[in-house]
């Protein structure tokens, strides 16, 4: 069985100010991990993955993420946050990168 | 390049009756998948077709189905519905192995 925590319902931060989103997994053998951004009534898109190499993963729009094995973890990150980057995130596990199981979501908002 | 295309955007069906939702991958894509989205539940994983064969079912009872076509576009059918069918349902394709899934904006199904 494969599954992902998301432990924060919302986070709340101010432009240009640091954004951090916690993703916690677990999967048997190794995990494809990823993060997806939905706006409202929009489909998710795809932001970045891990699956083998560099623990810090870059992305799309300034967002990074760290696979951390011990602690099964896949924080996104970005360093300055912006206005526009308010909206649904969603990380995401794999063990055979066809079936993914999401974690229920963080709502982001960044205030102006 | 066009992205997932997904037909209609909207639905509104009564208890009872069956619908079918249709969605175009991205050229060359021969992976399609879907996912159920709701409030409570977040995003569930349904489905998923390679090259007209299903590839992975997730928790769903039989009265969601599916099929893929040799042009790769997929259709998905649900009998019977049920009030608790009322989602957002999500297709996304998938290129080569190890790439990501790019997801369509989604068919908003209501049931009455």
């Amino acid at each position: 069985a494969q599954s992902v925590a998301q432990p924060e319902d919302q986070v709340n931060v101010a432009e240009g100010n640091p954004l951090t989103v916690k993703c916690t997994y677990s999967v048997s053998g190794n995990p494809y991990l990823f993060w997806y951004v939905q706006y409202p009534n929009r489909g998710l898109q795809f932001l970045l993955k891990y699956i083998t190499g560099d623990n810090l993963v870059k992305g799309s729009y300034g967002f990074e993420a760290e696979f951390n094995k011990s602690q099964t973890s896949f924080h996104l990150k970005k360093p300055s946050a912006l206005v526009s980057d308010s909206a649904l995130y969603f990380c995401a596990v794999s063990a055979n990168d066809y079936k993914l199981s999401f974690g229920a979501g963080t709502t982001v908002t960044v205030r102006a | 390049k066009a992205g997932v295309t997904q037909t209609p955007r909207y639905l509104i069906k009564t208890r009872g009756q069956q619908v079918t939702l249709s969605c175009s991958p991205i050229s060359g894509h021969r992976s399609v998948s879907w996912y159920q989205q709701t409030p409570g539940q977040g995003l569930q994983f349904l489905f998923e077709y390679f090259s007209e064969t299903q590839r992975n079912k997730g928790n769903f009872p039989g009265r969601f189905s599916g099929r893929q076509f040799s042009n790769s576009r997929s259709e998905m059918n649900v009998s019977t519905l049920e009030l608790g069918d009322s989602a957002l349902y999500l297709c996304a394709s998938r290129g080569l192995k190890d790439s990501p899934l790019h997801f369509g904006n989604g068919t908003r199904l209501t049931v009455t």
